[in-house]
């Protein structure tokens, strides 16, 4: 069975300081993607990683497959990046498994 | 480009009645999901299509739930009859195709069942 969890459930910090979520799975992936979702549901793909690293502004996103491991940084948090995280990876069957999320929330 | 379009946003209903909800993906886009989203977990696929045909409806459950994407392009997912714990978010997702590492989600669907 596949198996997805993040930690921590709940995050908050004050702004400007640097965050982490992590997100271990159980089974081989071709794929882990993590994505924001706003209050009132809007879902929006930020990162699909199968191995190294990727950035996109204050955003950076790892991986380690032979841990099972990857990590969701923001830098310099700012009260816009107040949202749920959420993690999924997707096996070899392209299915899709997607963790409870993390819920940020950035204190101006 | 518009984007996954899904109907209604919000729907309250007594249990045991019927609902059914209308979702409209990306245009082009190949394969649909339905996920169920219950509050403070994340989502869990219910089914996914390829086109009009069913790629994955393990975790759908058949008894009382139903999807269908006749002509491949937009998909009516129903349930019938409703339980208290079918209270959730529904949301519809589409991506090029199976393999595509992009997925695009509505909005959703908030159903609450009294």
């Amino acid at each position: 069975k596949n198996e997805v969890e993040q930690s921590p459930q709940n995050l908050t910090a004050q702004e400007g300081e640097f965050i982490t979520i992590n997100c271990s799975y159980s089974v081989g992936i071709s794929a882990l993607h993590w994505l924001q979702q706003h209050p009132g549901g809007g879902i929006v793909s930020l990162f699909m990683l199968s191995s190294g690293k990727k950035k996109h502004g204050r955003l950076i996103a790892t991986i380690n497959i032979q841990e099972k491991h990857s990590s969701l940084h923001i830098t310099a948090s700012h009260p816009r990046d107040s949202a749920v995280y959420i993690c999924a990876d997707r096996n070899t069957g392209n299915q899709f498994y997607f963790g409870t999320g993390t819920s940020l929330t950035v204190i101006p | 480009e518009a984007g996954v379009a899904q109907s209604p946003r919000y729907k309250i209903i007594e249990k045991r009645q019927s609902v059914a909800f209308w979702c409209n993906p990306i245009s082009g886009h190949a394969t649909l999901y339905w996920y169920q989203q219950i509050l403070g977990q994340g989502p869990k696929l219910l089914i996914q299509f390829q086109n009009n045909g069913v790629v994955d409806d393990s975790q759908l459950p058949k008894d009382r739930f139903s999807a269908e994407r006749l002509k491949g392009v937009d998909s009516t997912l129903k349930i019938q009859p409703a339980k208290l714990e079918d209270s959730a978010v529904y949301l519809c997702a589409s991506s090029a195709s199976p393999s595509s590492y992009e997925q695009y989600f509505g909005p959703g669907t908030r159903l609450t069942v009294t």
